[in-house]
């Protein structure tokens, strides 16, 4: 009973390269989230995605990031053109359908931009 | 705007003590409210979910309470142990329109229990 799994769980782009952060959900969710950790901040949420659709993706910036949770396989994580301001970790979260239940975080990856 | 407060955000305490962490949120609209555990660089292990209707779950030396009228949770750890050092995060799920289910999180409260 495998819970949220990550990969990379950390990750060292030069400025400008792409960066891509893979999540799979526990068994049977179908709900994703992802949240961003800054250095010496909280959890911001990022996109809430189903699959094959992106529900809510307010706290996403609105230039190089990207998600998205295909039919099959895992959900990503895209960031183009990577800036030092994006090194922080990355977490990744899922659920069973509906508001009540319970978010499972996965370890997180830990992106640094050099 | 939901916002989420955490105090104190440091706390040191010696070995067997009981202690209390504190979470205040703005707006009393929430699903349900979770405490986590976060140890340095790794990720986020959920300790107990309150959902909007109850007023207290427990789960071993845990005991977290929500008053959702004031705003307020609290998580009581008793008999404190070294073990226990770590960021406490808690968290609130907004109830909100158009589908979104985010939990906003507070900054945390970082622990240590020393020997």
């Amino acid at each position: 009973n495998a819970g949220v799994m990550q990969n990379p769980r950390h990750l060292v782009r030069r400025r400008g390269q792409e960066a891509r952060l893979r999540c799979s959900p526990m068994k049977g969710h179908s709900h994703v989230y992802w949240y961003r950790q800054l250095p010496e901040e909280g959890l911001k949420f990022m996109v809430y995605l189903q699959k094959e659709n992106i529900i809510d993706e307010s706290g996403m910036p609105k230039e190089r990031f990207s998600a998205e949770f295909p039919k099959e396989g895992p959900s990503i994580l895209r960031i183009q053109q990577v800036v030092r301001g994006d090194s922080a970790a990355y977490f990744c979260a899922s659920s069973s359908q509906g508001a009540l239940n319970e978010q499972f975080f996965g370890p997180g990856t830990r992106l640094t931009v050099l | 705007k939901q916002e989420v407060t955490q105090i104190p955000a440091a706390l040191s305490v010696p070995e067997g003590e009981n202690l209390v962490l504190n979470c205040s949120f703005t707006d009393s609209a929430i699903y349900n409210l979770q405490w986590f555990r976060q140890d340095p660089g790794k990720g986020l292990t959920s300790l107990l979910l309150i959902q909007s209707s109850q007023r207290e779950q427990t789960s071993g030396r845990l005991n977290a309470s929500l008053d959702k009228s004031s705003g307020r949770s609290t998580l009581y750890i008793a008999a404190s142990q070294p073990g226990d050092s770590a960021t406490y995060l808690c968290a609130v799920r907004p109830r909100m329109g158009g589908g979104s289910e985010k939990l906003v999180f507070g900054k945390g409260t970082k622990l240590t229990v020393n020997p």
